[in-house]
């Protein structure tokens, strides 16, 4: 595996479920972030972990819970969600610090459709 | 606070037209920015950077220049293709020990033959 997965691809969830989604990079990178995608709308920022520290959370939904157990996985644990939620959602990979190229690494997303 | 306008698209073109996206931008301080291209059903790619006034950043055919006095960054190729269908999204790293990028609302373009 090279770069940032994620998985699932695609998911569709009913409004009273639970589910969560992975993302793994594969970078040696120390920062990982999660960016909403929806349609018309510019990408969102929703969450960033810089060394494993949750250094932003953009005033999203408490429905929306992160977790990041270490530099190399990020979840997006999702419970209770509106149909609004359905969007692409990426994962993001930087590495900060003394050896920062500026830019930002992404996954090709999970695709949520909420019923 | 700090924010990207692209040019609304979409853009159509014919193979081997001429192609320039404008982006502008607003910030506090000297940002870097990016030009990023997302093909159907996939993530973000970079497709080039520049980090400091005048820099070109150049790949794949497409240039961009950052331009302080006006505040732009606009994407230019001189001769697409077909395969350069896709959407591009202007960005600028705000300030912070992260790499916050904020994005504009992409321009899809759609090359014909």
């Amino acid at each position: 595996e090279t770069g940032v997965t994620q998985t699932p691809r695609h998911l569709v969830m009913g409004m009273t479920n639970k589910k969560s989604l992975k993302c793994e990079q594969h970078l040696g990178h120390n920062a990982m972030y999660w960016y909403k995608q929806s349609a018309k709308k510019p990408l969102e920022l929703m969450f960033v972990y810089s060394l494993e520290e949750r250094v932003e959370n953009n005033s999203v939904p408490s429905r929306f819970s992160p977790e990041c157990p270490n530099s190399s996985h990020l979840f997006l644990h999702l419970h209770t969600l509106q149909p609004e939620d359905s969007a692409l959602y990426l994962c993001a990979s930087s590495q900060v610090g003394s050896s920062n190229t500026g830019e930002l690494f992404f996954g090709e997303g999970s695709r949520l459709t909420v019923l | 606070g700090d924010s990207v306008t692209q040019m609304e698209g979409p853009v159509t073109l014919s193979e081997e037209a001429f192609l320039t996206i404008n982006c502008t931008y607003t910030a506090t301080g000297y940002p870097s920015l990016f030009w990023y291209v997302q093909y159907p059903g996939e993530g973000l790619q970079l497709l080039l950077k520049a980090t400091k006034a005048d820099d070109k950043g150049s790949n794949k055919g497409f240039e961009a220049t950052y331009r302080k006095e006006t505040t732009s960054f606009h994407l230019e190729k001189g001769s697409v293709q077909v395969s350069d269908s896709a959407v591009y999204f202007c960005a600028l790293s705000s300030s912070g020990g992260y790499n916050k990028l904020i994005f504009g609302a992409g321009t899809r373009l759609a090359v014909h033959p």
